[in-house]
C-alpha cells in the first residue's frame, strides 16, 4: 500500500523560512497536498500540487515536487507564530477529486520568537 | 472555498452507548464523503467512503457493523459508533469533494 513520511518536528525562529519534507512510496500518486491542523482543529487546505508540475508558488508558500525521487517539501517564507501547527502531506492516485487521501505521518511546527 | 460542517464538535457518552455524527456539505452537493480517524498526535487514517445512495466501502480493519454510515442525501453523510467503548475514543474527520478535499472541522468524541 501507499506510505507516506515526514518528520516527526521542526523548531524555527520567527521570520526565518520553514520547509517541512514528504516522502512517498507510490509512484502513480496523481495530486499531492499539503493541510495545516491546528490543535483540535479540522484540517485546512493550503495548497496542492499536480504531478505533473516541479513547483507551484502561491503567497508565502512554495510546494516543491521531485517526482523521480518521490519528494515533496513545503516552504513557508517568514514563518510567523500564527503558522504553529501540524502539517499533513496527503497524496491520491485519482485523477477525480472524489478520491481518499493517503495522509503522512505529520510534521508538528513550532515557531520560536 | 467550499464548507463542511460537522455537528456535534464535541460528545462525551458513556460505554454501551451509540452515537452520531453529521458530516454536511454547505453550499455543494456530494456524492461521496470521507470518514477519517485520528488519534492523539498520529496522522488521519481513513475509515470508510460514504456513497450516495449504496453501502459505504470500508478500509480494511473497520468494523461496519460498529461504525454505521448513511449517506443520506447528497449533502447529509452519518457516522454512527454504535455500543460505543472507550478505546472508540478519538477525532473523527468527514471530508466531501469539491475541486478538491473539503474537511470538516471534526468531532472529538470521549466515552466513558
Amino acid at each position: 500500500g501507499e506510505d507516506v513520511e515526514q518528520s516527526l518536528f521542526l523548531s524555527v525562529r520567527e521570520g526565518d523560512s520553514s520547509v517541512i519534507n514528504c516522502t512517498y512510496t507510490d509512484s502513480s500518486s496523481t495530486y499531492l497536498y499539503w493541510y495545516k491542523q491546528e490543535p483540535g482543529a479540522g484540517l485546512q487546505l493550503l495548497t496542492y500540487i499536480f504531478s505533473n508540475m516541479d513547483m507551484k508558488q502561491d503567497q508565502r508558500l512554495t510546494v516543491l515536487l521531485n517526482k523521480k525521487d518521490k519528494h515533496l517539501s513545503l516552504r513557508i517564507a517568514d514563518t510567523q507564530t500564527g503558522d504553529s501547527a501540524i502539517y499533513f502531506c496527503a497524496e491520491t492516485q485519482s485523477t477525480g477529486t472524489a478520491s481518499k487521501l493517503t495522509f503522512g505521518t505529520g510534521t508538528r511546527l513550532q515557531v520560536t520568537l | 472555498g467550499a464548507v463542511v460542517s460537522q455537528h456535534p464538535s464535541r460528545v462525551i457518552c458513556k460505554s454501551g452507548t451509540s452515537v452520531k455524527i453529521e458530516c454536511r456539505s454547505l453550499d455543494f452537493q456530494a456524492t461521496t464523503m470521507f470518514w477519517y480517524r485520528q488519534f492523539p498526535k498520529q496522522s488521519l487514517m481513513l475509515m470508510a467512503t460514504s456513497n450516495e445512495g449504496s453501502k459505504a466501502t470500508y478500509e480494511q480493519g473497520v468494523e461496519k457493523d460498529k461504525f454505521l454510515i448513511n449517506h443520506a442525501s447528497l449533502t447529509l453523510s452519518t457516522l454512527t459508533v454504535t455500543s460505543a467503548h472507550p478505546e472508540d475514543s478519538s477525532f473523527y474527520i468527514c471530508s466531501a469533494p469539491q475541486e478538491t478535499q473539503y474537511f470538516g472541522p471534526g468531532t472529538r468524541l470521549l466515552v466513558l
